[in-house]
């Protein structure tokens, strides 16, 4: 069974600019959460999305945004970067709605490498 | 509200010797708890995960984890490290349904792993 996948896996962009990062899940996962990992904030949470409809958020500001779309397949979108916004960002997909009944654990893709000049 | 505390930031062992990363936790209800590992450049893989069955939890790669309700405390050990096995480790929480809040997992800082030879 494939893994989770998440394209591209590098990209460099300039301040102001936007991007936008895609996951596919595990066939047959139906809850895709995204991840930002940085050095000096460790891994934080951003949104998950189970059935095309965003079920938790973390606390990041308006600029992050995502999507599900009917294949469970996830993207996520950053308007106006800013430098802070360099990091590795990580989508994990699950069965199920993360915390609901038997705590499905996430399976990782292996990131995209997001660089802002 | 939950929380997580890994110990130590960085832990060297020598290859052969047995393995000890410190986990602590705080949670409201009945936890869920996690170990993730993440080689450089790459996403988190579950090394094993505690949901209120066995307390003494087998992982992959011959990692387990004993959950100490007294002590709030799931760390992970291995008998004999391996080269391997560098890498950084992930403590992870999450409480039992009442899904909702900011996604429910939460992440400790990680520690970094060093095998010498």
């Amino acid at each position: 069974k494939a893994g989770v996948t998440q394209t591209p896996r590098y990209l460099i962009k300039t301040r102001g600019q936007q991007v936008t990062l895609s996951c596919s899940p595990i066939s047959g996962h139906r809850s895709v959460s995204w991840y930002q990992q940085t050095p000096g904030q460790g891994l934080q949470f951003l949104f998950e999305y189970f059935s095309e409809t965003q079920r938790n958020k973390g606390n990041f500001p308006g600029r992050f945004s995502g999507r599900q779309f009917s294949n469970s397949r996830s993207e996520m979108n950053v308007s106006t970067l800013e430098l802070g916004d360099s990091a590795l960002y990580l989508c994990a997909s699950s069965l199920g709605v993360t915390g609901t009944g038997g705590n499905q654990p996430q399976h990782f893709g292996d990131g995209t490498r997001l660089s802002i000049l | 509200a939950q929380s997580v505390t890994q110990l130590d930031s960085h832990v060297s062992v020598s290859e052969g010797t047995p393995v000890l990363l410190r986990c602590n936790y705080s949670s409201s209800y009945s936890p869920s708890l996690f170990w993730y590992v993440q080689h450089p450049n790459k996403g988190l893989q579950l090394l094993l995960k505690y949901t209120s069955a066995a307390t003494l939890v087998k992982g992959i790669n011959g990692f387990e984890a004993e959950f100490k309700k007294s002590e709030t405390s799931f760390h992970l050990t291995k008998p004999s490290a391996h080269m391997s096995d560098a890498a950084e480790y992930f403590c992870v929480v999450s409480d039992f349904f009442y899904g909702g809040s900011q996604g429910n997992l939460i992440f400790g800082k990680g520690t970094k792993l060093s095998v010498k030879p």
